[in-house]
């Protein structure tokens, strides 16, 4: 069946601009995750999703990242007014239920100019 | 503290041989889940192998199989038969309840290089 999907897989952006990072889940999955990737911090964890509600934020590194999931289904990651330090792969993940084990899409580069 | 560690930045094996990739992880709860996850140069992450903490046996899929020492608090993932297609970054990650169960936490990673 489909993995999880992402897009664009590629970004480029000035900054300033809003930039949004799109995620389609596998198909029947509940729950879903953001997280970030970045050659100085590693993988990092962005937020998690419940069906469309949001009970972990705690990893969206300031109020300038936002995520909403609409329809338990598809998930979109923006941020606003881009740094340079938001240069990074952004991967998202589903499970089927809280606390199965999670499948990665293939990411989004986003690239801060 | 680190909650993951990888202390090998590289590995190199030559193809058909076996390798251990490393990974040790600090957690106080005592249900805990460990995972490798392997992530070629294309990017995408792809799970190979997981481990509750109250498994009784090591996890074992494929030419994957993990090591798991819950004394010593590591859980090393052990590829059999290298084959040219391994190459590649692994990733050993954790999931523990005083983090909430949702959220992985990842080590720094293992780059590992097969060779012919």
């Amino acid at each position: 069946g489909a993995g999880v999907s992402q897009s664009p897989s590629n970004k480029v952006t000035e900054k300033g601009k809003d930039v949004e990072l799109r995620c389609d889940p596998i198909s029947g999955h509940t729950a879903l995750y953001w997280y970030r990737q970045s050659l100085g911090q590693g993988l990092e964890f962005l937020i998690y999703f419940q069906g469309n509600s949001a009970p972990d934020k705690s990893g969206l590194p300031s109020d300038r990242f936002s995520a909403e999931r609409t329809g338990g289904s598809v998930s979109t990651l923006t941020i606003q007014r881009t740094q340079q330090e938001d240069s990074a792969v952004y991967l998202c993940a589903s499970s089927l239920a809280y606390a199965d084990t999670q499948y990665f899409g293939p990411g989004t580069r986003l690239t801060v100019l | 503290a680190q909650k993951i560690t990888q202390t090998q930045p590289g590995m190199f094996v030559q193809e058909k041989e076996a390798v251990t990739l490393d990974c040790t992880y600090d957690t106080s709860d005592p249900s805990y889940g460990l995972f490798w996850y392997k992530q070629p140069s294309s990017g995408e992450m792809i799970f190979l192998i997981y481990q509750g903490s109250y498994d009784q046996q090591n996890a074992t899929e494929g030419r994957y199989s993990l090591n798991f020492q819950k004394a010593r608090k590591s859980a090393n993932l052990v590829i059999s038969a290298s084959q040219l297609g391994d190459s590649a970054m692994y990733f050993c990650a954790m999931r523990e309840p005083s983090g909430g169960y949702n959220k992985l936490i990842f080590g720094a990673g293992t780059r590992l290089a097969v060779h012919p």
